[in-house]
C-alpha cells in the first residue's frame, strides 16, 4: 500500500479567504512534503517535514503555512492568496529511502 | 538554474516499439535518480530508480541507464503499450539540511500510437 490521500480534490477560494489542504498517509513514513505544480511545469518543492519537524522551507511566502500535527497528517494553511497561487498542490511521503509517493493533489483556484 | 533537464517536450512511438526518454543533470551530488509517470489530474507515480553508483536497473518493461561521465540517464520502455501514454518526469535526490530534496526535470509527454 503506497497511498497518500489528499483532500479536497478541488478548491476555489477568494483572496481574502482562509482554507486548508489536508494530506494523510498510513504507511509509517516519517518524511512528508508539499509541492506546487503549475500547468506544463514540473512539481516544485515547497516544504519538507522530517519526523514532524520542518526541515526545509524553500523560501515560500508566509501566506502558505504548513503544519504537521502527527506523523500521519500534513496540513497546508492558506491565507490571503493571490491568483498566481492557483496550481496543483501535491503532497508526498517517504520512509527513509529515496522514493517519494505522491497523492493525487488538490487543484486550487484563487479568484 | 535547472539542475535536471529533459530536452524533449514530447515523444511519439508506435505501439510495440521501444520508447527512450532522456534526461541530463548538472549536479554531481545527486545520489539517486528516479522516473515518475503522470496522468492528467493525478499525482506522479513512481516507476523506477537507480543509485548514482549503478549504471543500470531493470524492472519488467522498464530499464534505466545511468552514464555518470556524461551526466545522462535514460528510461527504456520495451515494448511500448498504449497505457504508457503519459508525461514522464526525471527526478534526482539530494540531501539538504538532513532532509531529502527531489528535483524534477521539465517532463516529456510520451504518446504511444496504435
Amino acid at each position: 500500500d503506497t497511498e497518500v490521500t489528499q483532500t479536497p480534490k478541488h478548491l476555489v477560494m477568494g483572496m481574502t479567504n482562509k482554507k486548508s489542504l489536508k494530506c494523510e498517509q498510513h504507511m509509517g513514513h516519517r518524511a512528508m512534503y508539499w509541492y506546487k505544480q503549475k500547468a506544463k511545469k514540473p512539481p516544485e518543492l515547497m516544504f519538507v517535514y522530517s519526523y514532524e519537524k520542518l526541515s526545509i522551507n524553500e523560501s515560500v511566502p508566509s501566506r502558505f503555512s504548513p503544519e504537521c500535527p502527527n506523523s500521519s497528517l500534513l496540513n497546508l494553511h492558506l491565507h490571503a492568496l493571490q491568483p498566481e497561487d492557483s496550481a496543483l498542490y501535491l503532497c508526498a511521503s517517504s520512509l527513509r529511502g529515496h522514493i517519494q509517493y505522491f497523492g493525487a493533489g488538490t487543484r486550487l483556484s484563487v479568484l | 538554474d535547472q539542475q535536471v533537464k529533459q530536452n524533449s517536450p514530447s515523444l511519439s512511438v508506435q505501439e510495440g516499439r521501444i520508447s527512450i526518454l532522456n534526461c541530463d543533470y548538472t549536479n554531481s551530488m545527486f545520489d539517486y535518480f528516479l522516473w515518475y509517470k503522470k496522468y492528467p489530474a493525478e499525482g506522479p507515480t513512481f516507476l523506477i530508480s537507480i543509485s548514482s553508483i549503478k549504471d543500470k536497473n531493470e524492472d519488467g518493461r522498464f530499464t534505466v541507464f545511468l552514464n555518470k561521465s556524461a551526466k545522462h540517464l535514460s528510461l527504456h520502455i520495451v515494448p511500448s503499450q498504449p497505457g504508457d501514454s503519459a508525461v514522464y518526469f526525471c527526478a534526482a535526490t539530494v540531501i539538504i539540511q538532513g532532509a531529502q530534496k527531489l528535483v524534477f526535470g521539465q517532463g516529456t509527454r510520451l504518446t504511444i500510437n496504435p
